[in-house]
């Protein structure tokens, strides 16, 4: 089973400020890593595909990048409603099949 | 446009059988090559995958709960299921259905439904 590491656990971050949340691989999983957001009460969004690529209808704030075992998320210039906590996910080691890591809460400064 | 819809029990006593299922509208899950997932949250804490099932009735387990997990289609409806036995404090929840978003290959989840929180009584 591979194991996903994300850091920090929580990032304070002020309005139009940028942040930057990693996500670490027990093993290599190539490039088939996904990022999600997720707000009190809401279910998870899909932001970020295969490493780098952005879901559909998400802003180009958001950029990932990394392949093998180090990931990183990007978001610029943070909204309001990019508040809440990010998780990684690999898809990578099928059987036995998906992993999260235990997500980055991205707080108000 | 996929809609899935979790429906079941909201409460289920310490040692039973937690049993949900995912009604699913806007596509067939048996004409199409998706490998639809159960995803659960126990509550304020993280998203942890507990199995898939791909349309042609195989299924995939995580380790950690597969000795205790079922997931079935019923092949008269459009829907499929979640069995979890002797449910502990541990298995409360909110449980997600969700789709990924591709067919035929194993890709993220970018269609969820809103989530039912089950409860693990004593």
């Amino acid at each position: 089973e591979i194991v996903m590491t994300q850091s920090p656990a929580t990032l304070s971050v002020s309005p139009g400020e940028s942040a930057t949340l990693s996500c670490r691989a027990s093993r290599t999983v190539s490039s088939n890593l996904a990022w999600y957001h997720q707000t009190p009460g809401q279910t998870p969004r899909l932001l970020i595909y295969s490493a780098s690529t952005r879901a559909t209808g998400i802003p180009a704030r958001f950029s990932g990048s990394g392949s093998g075992t180090d990931f990183t998320l990007t978001i610029s210039s943070l909204q309001s409603e990019d508040f809440g906590v990010y998780y990684c996910q690999q898809y990578n080691n099928w059987p036995p099949g998906y992993s999260f890591g235990q997500g980055t809460k991205v707080q108000i400064k | 446009q996929v809609q899935l819809q979790e429906s079941g029990p909201g409460l289920v006593k310490s040692s039973e059988t937690l049993s949900l299922t995912c009604i699913v509208s806007g596509v067939s899950i048996h004409s199409t090559s998706y490998y639809w997932g159960w995803i659960r949250q126990p509550p304020e804490k993280g998203l942890e995958w507990i199995g898939s099932i791909y349309y042609n009735g195989n299924t995939y387990y995580n380790p950690s709960l597969k000795s205790r997990v079922t997931i079935s289609e019923d092949t008269s409806k459009n829907q499929f299921s979640l069995k979890l036995t002797s449910v502990t404090a541990a298995d409360t929840a909110v449980y997600y259905c969700a789709r990924p978003m591709g067919e035929g290959i194993v890709m993220p989840f970018d269609s969820w439904g809103q989530g039912a929180l089950v409860t693990v009584s004593s």
